[in-house]
């Protein structure tokens, strides 16, 4: 595997399901961040780590809980989601954490809420 | 507030010239990044400004004024493959990268 892999790349639930959505990437980085896409709408960061530790949570909702054990895996938690929730949710990775270095991005999970 | 404005679409034909406008709002400012997104993958790095001027790389070139908040993307010889939403993000004083909502470019024969 290359680049920044996210899986499951489509995900229905229910909201009181609990899910969890994962990301790695093979390229030695050592920043990771979650974003939503929705239609229309500008990228909107979540969290991000740097060297495994959480720099950044942007005011998001406790249904969302991040996690990262190492600097190549990243994972989001999700539990008791709202409609809304549906989105494109994006993991990217950059060397470390700042704005000289391009973010590499996985090809996101499609979630929707029911 | 931070802010960044971008075209939602703009429409071009084959083979022509296109170009691609934003401006950014930011507290600080630390480069400013262009991404190709075709519709339903991810994001890929386009370009980086940091300094006033024009920056060409083949086909695709990026052009920046800070003293304006301004910056543009032009696409030459535009083919097919070429239609995408490009995003604009212009990084501030916190090193956060401020989103555009992106400009879908519909190429047509």
């Amino acid at each position: 595997e290359t680049g920044v892999t996210q899986t499951p790349r489509h995900l229905v639930m229910g909201m009181t399901n609990k899910k969890s959505l994962k990301c790695e990437q093979h390229l030695g980085h050592n920043a990771m961040y979650w974003y939503k896409q929705s239609a229309k709408k500008p990228l909107e960061l979540m969290f991000v780590y740097n060297f495994k530790e959480q720099t950044e949570n942007n005011s998001v909702p406790s249904r969302f809980s991040p996690e990262c054990p190492n600097s190549s895996h990243l994972f989001l938690h999700l539990h008791t989601l709202q409609p809304e929730d549906s989105a494109l949710y994006l993991c990217a990775s950059s060397q470390v954490r700042d704005t000289y270095n391009e973010q590499f991005f996985g090809p996101g999970t499609r979630l929707t809420v029911l | 507030g931070q802010n960044i404005d971008q075209p939602t679409e703009m429409t071009a034909t084959e083979g022509a010239i296109v170009q691609i406008n934003c401006t950014y709002q930011t507290s600080g400012f630390n480069g400013l990044f262009w991404y190709q997104q075709h519709a339903g993958e991810a994001p890929t790095f386009l370009s980086y400004n940091v300094l006033d001027g024009l920056e060409e790389k083949g086909r695709f070139s990026s052009f920046l004024s800070r003293s304006k908040g301004y910056s543009y993307l032009l696409l030459k010889e535009l083919q097919m493959k070429d239609s995408a939403s490009y995003l604009c993000a212009a990084g501030d004083s916190n090193y956060q990268l401020i989103w555009g909502a992106g400009t879908k470019l519909i190429i047509k024969p």
